[in-house]
């Protein structure tokens, strides 16, 4: 089975442009999170979602980051504009809401010059 | 801040067993404990979860205690391939799911 689907897997912008992560979740899940991690900070749960509709946000840095689940099988991350703090790997993840057990993307490592 | 307290490192011989303790003083009686595990440059991988019964699996057991405020996940036969950074995690399970919150985590070094 095909796991949580991540793109792009390396990203490289400059300050200022927008940033747009995505994510396909498995097939059945219904809740998807969006974390990011860093060195200083380690991981860190940006938002997530049950059954399409965020539910917790609280982890959004700014008001650059947004995060849409237009269906079951997509999300979007985007940052607009983009600045060299956002520079992490930003993890995926997707689960049944019922278990708990939350299931990996590889991630987007994102680099903002 | 997370709710658990794990050792920074530690290391484990190759084919011993991996004992990896975990302090959750302050769990909730509706709280489960999970073990996540982040290979290098991987995302975080599940391992195991428990309520109040020590459980296992195919990866791990995970031993908690009768006041549960500790437990310790136990890798029977430890090989290079379970060099990681281990979390240990306190949540509620399903439904609610609040918070998911990743400390720092114990990195496990198996040595040849």
């Amino acid at each position: 089975d095909a796991g949580v689907i991540q793109s792009p897997r390396h990203e490289v912008t400059e300050m200022g442009q927008e940033v747009t992560l995505r994510c396909k979740p498995i097939s059945g899940h219904n809740s998807l999170f969006w974390y990011r991690q860093t060195m200083m900070r380690g991981l860190e749960l940006l938002i997530y979602f049950n059954n399409n509709v965020p539910i917790d946000d609280s982890g959004m840095p700014e008001d650059r980051f947004s995060a849409k689940m237009p269906n079951a099988s997509f999300s979007t991350l985007k940052i607009q504009p983009s600045e060299p703090r956002d520079s992490a790997v930003y993890f995926c993840a997707s689960s049944l809401l019922e278990t708990g057990e939350l299931f990996f993307g590889e991630g987007s490592r994102l680099t903002v010059l | 801040d997370a709710k658990t307290t794990q050792p920074p490192s530690m290391d484990c011989a190759e084919g011993r067993a991996a004992n990896l303790p975990c302090n959750h003083s302050t769990i909730s009686g509706n709280e489960y404990v999970y073990w996540y595990r982040q290979i290098h440059s991987q995302g975080p991988q599940y391992i195991i979860h428990g309520l109040k019964n020590n459980e296992t699996n195919e990866m791990a057991s995970l031993i908690i205690t009768e006041d549960r405020k500790s437990s310790t996940l136990i890798l029977p036969h430890a090989t290079l391939r379970d060099t990681a950074v281990y979390y240990c995690i306190v949540r509620v399970a399903g439904g609610s799911q609040g918070n998911l919150i990743f400390g720092k985590g114990t990195k496990l070094s198996v040595k040849p």
